[in-house]
């Protein structure tokens, strides 16, 4: 499965959107992406997929560029709730490919 | 709907000791995983599994064993506890349908080896 980048933290107000990044430079034509969320202590959360197309679901956006190599995880108005660390991960989808977390991006609501 | 269930949530063992992490799943999943993550830090894959009878190893296989005889059941087994495997332990399953293969997690079993 393909590597992905993340900055380790971000913030936004709540209320506002909250738009995190993430850089998968060698995907493949094949894999998806995956986004995944860690409230504290508790165990992750999925949030939302996609190949290449924008994807909405009522969670989330995920904007995919056109080269693929890029994608943001869009929360449309960011609550306290969301404060949490967010994974992208990239694999290929029905297959037994493992899911393989990196260290996430945490993000930070505040009031 | 239990989903995936793990028990112990806490337990404390003492170096040397054994112990098994229960974790058990009813929504028919083909796919369990184990996790382990530090303080910090991200989820490692311990081991995982593709079905009932059969298991391969993550990243991080020492010190533990697993095994998988039912579709429901995948307990992880911890021989010889040691203070580097002081960590929370999370389960997860999931079934692939088409592109989607979302993993459902447990609520983790948090373990302090002393």
């Amino acid at each position: 499965d393909a590597k992905t980048t993340q900055p380790p933290s971000m913030d936004c107000a709540e209320g506002r959107a909250a738009n995190l990044p993430c850089n998968h430079s060698t995907i493949s034509g094949n894999e998806y992406v995956y986004w995944y969320r860690q409230i504290h202590s508790q165990g992750p959360q999925y949030i939302i997929h996609g190949l290449k197309n924008n994807e909405t679901n009522e969670m989330a956006s995920l904007i995919i560029t056109e080269d693929r190599k890029s994608s943001t995880l869009i929360l449309p108005h960011a609550t306290l709730r969301d404060t949490a660390v967010y994974y992208c991960i990239v694999r290929v989808a029905g297959t037994n490919s493992k899911l393989t977390f990196g260290k996430g991006i945490t993000l930070s609501v505040r009031p | 709907n239990a989903g995936v269930t793990q028990t112990p949530k806490f337990r404390i063992l003492k170096i040397g000791q054994s112990m098994t992490l229960q974790c058990t799943q009813d929504m028919n999943h083909n796919y369990m995983y184990w996790y382990r993550q530090d303080p910090g830090m991200g989820l490692k894959l311990i081991y995982y599994s593709v079905g009932a009878g059969i298991t391969d190893k993550g990243e991080v296989p020492n010190g533990y064993n697993v095994s998988r005889s039912t579709t429901e059941d995948f307990p992880l087994r911890l021989e010889l506890a040691a203070p580097s495997q002081t960590s929370v332990y999370f389960c997860a399953s999931s079934f692939p349908r088409g592109t989607n293969t979302e993993a459902f997690f447990g609520q983790g079993t948090r373990l302090t080896v002393v």
